[in-house]
C-alpha cells in the first residue's frame, strides 16, 4: 500500500511570512493528525482529524495555525505568520480503525524560519 | 500529569552488541504502549505494541516488554547492525472517553562497526 505523502519535504521561509503543508493519507484511514517534532524531541501533538472533523486541536496555537481536511481526505496546514520558534518537522500520520491501530508517519516537512 | 520519560538519552554500541532502553511512564489510564523507530530524515514506523495485558512482545531481533505495575517497558536489541541506528521513541496511549498519545522524547542509538 501507498504511505502517507507529504510536500514539501523542505521549506525554509523568513519570520512573518506564511507557509502551508500538505498530505495525503493512507486510503481509507479516517484518522488524520498532523505533529510538530522539534530537534531531539518527541512529536508534540498539533491537531487530530476523524474523517473531516476535528477531534482534538487542544495544542494548536489558533492566533497562527490553522488545520483543515475538507473533504475528509488530504489536509492542509498553515502557518501564518511564521515565528524563528515554528522551526521544526511538521510529520502527518494516519491511523486506520481502533486506537490499537498503528499511526503510519509521513517523512514530515523540515521547516526553517529564519 | 500525564508524562513518558526515556533513558538513555542516547546510546553508542558496537555492531553486533546488544543493547536496552527504558521507558517509564505516568499516563493514566493506560491504554496500550508502542515502541517506533525513527530513521533519520524519516518518519516514525512502529515496531511493537503492548496492551495492559501483554508483557512481552517480539519483533525479529527487537523484543519490547511492559511491567504495568511498576509503569516501565524496555525495548531490547539483539546482535544490532549498523541499520538499527536511529531514534527509538515509546509512545503511550491513554483513553478517557478520547483517545490520547503521549511521546516521550526518544533514545537516539548510534550503532558503530
Amino acid at each position: 500500500e501507498a504511505g502517507v505523502a507529504q510536500s514539501p519535504r523542505y521549506k525554509i521561509i523568513e519570520k512573518r511570512q506564511s507557509v502551508a503543508f500538505w498530505c495525503n493519507p493512507i486510503s481509507g484511514h479516517a484518522t488524520l493528525y498532523w505533529y510538530q517534532q522539534i530537534l531531539g524531541q518527541g512529536p508534540k501533538l498539533l491537531i487530530q482529524f476523524q474523517n473531516n472533523g476535528v477531534v482534538d486541536d487542544s495544542q494548536l496555537p489558533k492566533d497562527r495555525f490553522s488545520a483543515e481536511r475538507l473533504k475528509g481526505v488530504d489536509s492542509t496546514l498553515k502557518i501564518q505568520p511564521a515565528k524563528l520558534e515554528d522551526s521544526a518537522v511538521y510529520l502527518c500520520a494516519s491511523q486506520y480503525g481502533s486506537y490499537n491501530s498503528p499511526l503510519h508517519f509521513g517523512n514530515g516537512t523540515r521547516l526553517t524560519v529564519t | 500529569k500525564n508524562q513518558v520519560e526515556q533513558s538513555p538519552q542516547s546510546l553508542i554500541i558496537l555492531e553486533g552488541k546488544n543493547c536496552t532502553l527504558q521507558c517509564n511512564y505516568t499516563v493514566s489510564p493506560f491504554s496500550n504502549l508502542r515502541w517506533y523507530k525513527q530513521d533519520t530524515g524519516r518518519g516514525p514506523v512502529s515496531l511493537t505494541i503492548m496492551t495492559f495485558s501483554e508483557n512481552t512482545k517480539s519483533n525479529g531481533r527487537y523484543t519490547a516488554t511492559l511491567d504495568a505495575d511498576t509503569k516501565q517497558s524496555s525495548l531490547h536489541i539483539t546482535a544490532s547492525q549498523l541499520s538499527d541506528s536511529a531514534s527509538y521513541i515509546c509512545v503511550v496511549s491513554r483513553n478517557t472517553g478520547g483517545f490520547k498519545t503521549i511521546f516521550g522524547a526518544g533514545t537516539r542509538l548510534f550503532v558503530k562497526a
